[in-house]
């Protein structure tokens, strides 16, 4: 199965200021259709998790622009321009490229 | 609005079963791949099954195959996945999502496997 590396596993951050989460995948995620199945999701505390980004860059109906993804290959990340208390919680990177589809192992935001 | 409702959930013994459930409104169910995908807080999220638009074709991850069947109702804009041979580590709350790469999230029903 292909591994899907998060990182940092826990991210503290000041509201208003950037972050960034990185994902690696232990195989590249490239398609034979052309395609690059790579998502993310975003878990708020005691809720379901919802998809934020589809094929590496592409924004979900009502994901704020602040919000944004980025990569190839194996190396994948997802920004965030300025940190809003909203968006703490817990968030995956997906890849569905390569049956067994597969989850990153979670990056949890913080507000310092 | 899209809206996933799962219920089924509960407590059963190792080896036992239990159906869970997830009705599904705001969009034409026919027209969407459907998933499960379970979560628990030592292995995080694991996708467990998709069924097709038209129930044709079904995947599952391998810790499943041969004791859980994902089905639907398409008259009835239902998801089903009968769990059979239940085991501790199967112990998660299992969540109903649109399309094969999960789109739209149900809130989740808990089963939990123990004596």
């Amino acid at each position: 199965d292909v591994v899907m590396t998060q990182s940092p596993l826990s991210l503290p951050v000041t509201l208003g200021q950037p972050a960034s989460i990185s994902c690696r995948s232990s195989q590249s995620l490239v398609h034979s259709d052309g395609n690059t199945y790579l998502n993310w999701f975003h878990q708020r505390p005691g809720q379901s998790p919802r998809r934020l980004i589809y094929k590496v860059s592409n924004r979900d109906s009502g994901v704020p622009d602040r919000f944004s993804g980025s990569g190839s290959g194996t190396d994948f990340t997802l920004k965030i321009s300025r940190v809003e208390a909203e968006d703490v919680g817990v968030y995956y990177c997906f890849q569905g490229t390569h049956w067994v589809w597969t989850f990153g192992q979670g990056t949890k935001v913080e507000i310092k | 609005e899209v809206q996933l409702v799962e219920s089924g959930g509960g407590l059963v013994q190792p080896g036992g079963s239990l159906r869970l459930s997830c009705a599904a409104s705001g969009f034409t169910f026919s027209d969407f791949w459907m998933s499960w995908v379970r979560q628990t807080p030592g292995k995080g999220l694991e996708w467990v099954a998709n069924i097709k638009q038209d129930g044709s074709e079904k995947l599952y991850v391998d810790s499943v195959k041969g004791r859980f069947t994902i089905s639907r109702d398409n008259t009835k804009n239902s998801l089903y996945l009968q769990m059979n041979s239940l085991r501790a580590e199967d112990t998660a709350l299992y969540y109903c999502a649109r399309e094969w790469d999960f789109d739209f999230w149900g809130q989740g029903a808990l089963v939990t496997v123990s004596s």
